[in-house]
């Protein structure tokens, strides 16, 4: 799977939008950008995935690069409670398609 | 749904001592997974189950055994266990485009 690469922590203020970055420029053709974050120490929670269109659900936004060597994910008004690690995934096709390669992730602190 | 749950919250143990951990989902998927995380680190996978009846090994396999019992269980079993092993353990489901993790056991081995 490709490595991604992620900002070790970024700050946001509370209302306005987080913009989270991340490098994968050894995507290949048909895996997917998956984010998750988790929350102090509780499980991992899915946010959003993509493969080569933007994508928006409830949650968050993605913004994948035409050439998918990189994505941003975007929460339109962060909130408090959006305090926590995001991490952005490759994942494989064929056999690998469940097993998730986690780096250390983006520390997200949204402020009052 | 209860989703993933995992037993017990808690654990510690003494070096040498074996325990098994126990996962269950209710969500009727095919694969399951273990993962371990370290302090300040992220996830990785220890062993997987692509379906029942089948295992893998993952990235940090070695000290660890795994049982995948029927399509529900997935059993992650230290048979002697080192201070290494001590972390925080994660049982996961997979559908298809999202893998559902459990709460999470913490493991300490003095």
């Amino acid at each position: 799977d490709a490595k991604t690469t992620q900002p070790t922590s970024m700050d946001c203020a509370e209302g306005r939008a987080a913009n989270l970055p991340c490098n994968h420029s050894t995507i290949s053709g048909n895996e997917y950008v998956y984010w998750y974050r988790q929350i102090h120490s509780q499980g991992p929670q899915y946010i959003i995935h993509g493969l080569k269109n933007n994508e928006t659900n409830e949650m968050a936004s993605l913004i994948i690069t035409e050439d998918r060597k990189s994505s941003t994910l975007i929460l339109p008004h962060a909130t408090l409670r959006d305090t926590a690690v995001y991490y952005c995934i490759v994942r494989g096709g064929g056999t690998s398609y469940g097993k998730l390669t986690f780096g250390q992730g983006t520390i997200l602190t949204v402020h009052p | 749904n209860a989703g993933v749950t995992q037993t017990p919250k808690f654990q510690v143990l003494k070096t040498g001592q074996s325990m098994t951990l126990q996962c269950a989902q209710d969500m009727n998927h095919n694969s399951m997974y273990w993962y371990r995380q370290d302090p300040g680190m992220g996830l990785r996978l220890i062993y997987y189950s692509a379906s029942e009846g089948t295992t893998d090994k993952g990235e940090v396999p070695n000290g660890y055994n795994v049982s995948r019992l029927n399509k529900r269980e997935f059993s992650l079993r230290l048979e002697s266990a080192a201070p290494s092993q001590t972390s925080v353990y994660f049982c996961a489901s997979w559908d298809t485009y999202e893998q559902y993790f459990g709460p999470g056991t913490r493991l300490t081995v003095t």
